[in-house]
């Protein structure tokens, strides 16, 4: 089993579009864990930290399930701009040096 | 906002030959990372580096790969026999762990092309 697990899509919407992407991990020790966003040939950024009870940043919208080991982005109101790799990120337990990153979701928002 | 900043964007070289990537880490931070990422496939951990030595290396860190913080500013990454695998976009990044959390600072990143 892959340690961190997407769909890669790609997800087409429409602008305006609520667009959910979902992640899974394999080390259920695992302590800290990302959404990083990735435009085509450049470097991840990182995104929004995921935090057990939840969190929302604007129209972004993080859930951590650590019992499913199930990650999730909601992203409302897509716009244009939001067109790149959705990069699902786990630090393992003790890993305070490393991201182990997930493959990606590709989202393309269309007029 | 400050950067990590890595030279050189492209590096083309050829199978056998040496090469160093260069990296200035945001100049408060401790700790100092290669990561990298073959066109089409994830991003991969390659490398921690902190105090002066390595903290923590992958399986794709093999005796091929050496990192150094030759002085005060710079870290770099050297690939001592490229091959042709090693063709990928390398990511330095930094983080300052004394704020008790990643996530990290990446590079805009170095393409390296081993023909």
């Amino acid at each position: 089993r892959k340690e961190v697990e997407q769909d890669p899509g790609p997800f087409n919407v429409p602008e305006g579009a609520t667009v959910a992407f979902n992640c899974t991990y394999s080390n259920s020790a695992s302590q800290s864990f990302f959404w990083y966003r990735q435009d085509c040939r450049k470097e991840p950024k990182l995104l929004m930290s995921v935090y057990s009870s939840g969190n929302e940043d604007g129209r972004f919208t993080a859930q951590l399930n650590r019992a499913s080991q199930y990650i999730s982005l909601l992203i409302r109101d897509s716009k244009l701009s939001d067109s790149a790799t959705y990069l699902c990120v786990v630090v393992p337990s003790g890993g305070y040096n490393k991201l182990i990153f997930g493959a990606g979701t590709r989202l393309a928002v269309h007029p | 906002e400050p950067e990590v900043t890595q030279t050189p964007s492209h590096q083309v070289t050829q199978m056998g030959q040496e090469v160093i990537l260069r990296c200035v880490p945001i100049s408060n931070h401790l700790y100092f990372y290669w990561y990298r990422q073959i066109l089409g496939q994830k991003v991969e951990f390659l490398v921690s580096f902190y105090n002066n030595e390595i903290s923590e290396k992958s399986e794709i860190f093999d005796d091929q790969f050496s990192v150094e913080r030759p002085d005060g500013s710079n870290f770099t990454l050297k690939i001592r026999s490229t091959k042709l695998e090693d063709s990928a976009m390398y990511f330095c990044a930094s983080s300052d762990r004394d704020r008790g959390e990643l996530p990290l600072h990446f590079g805009n990143g170095t393409r390296l092309t081993v023909t």
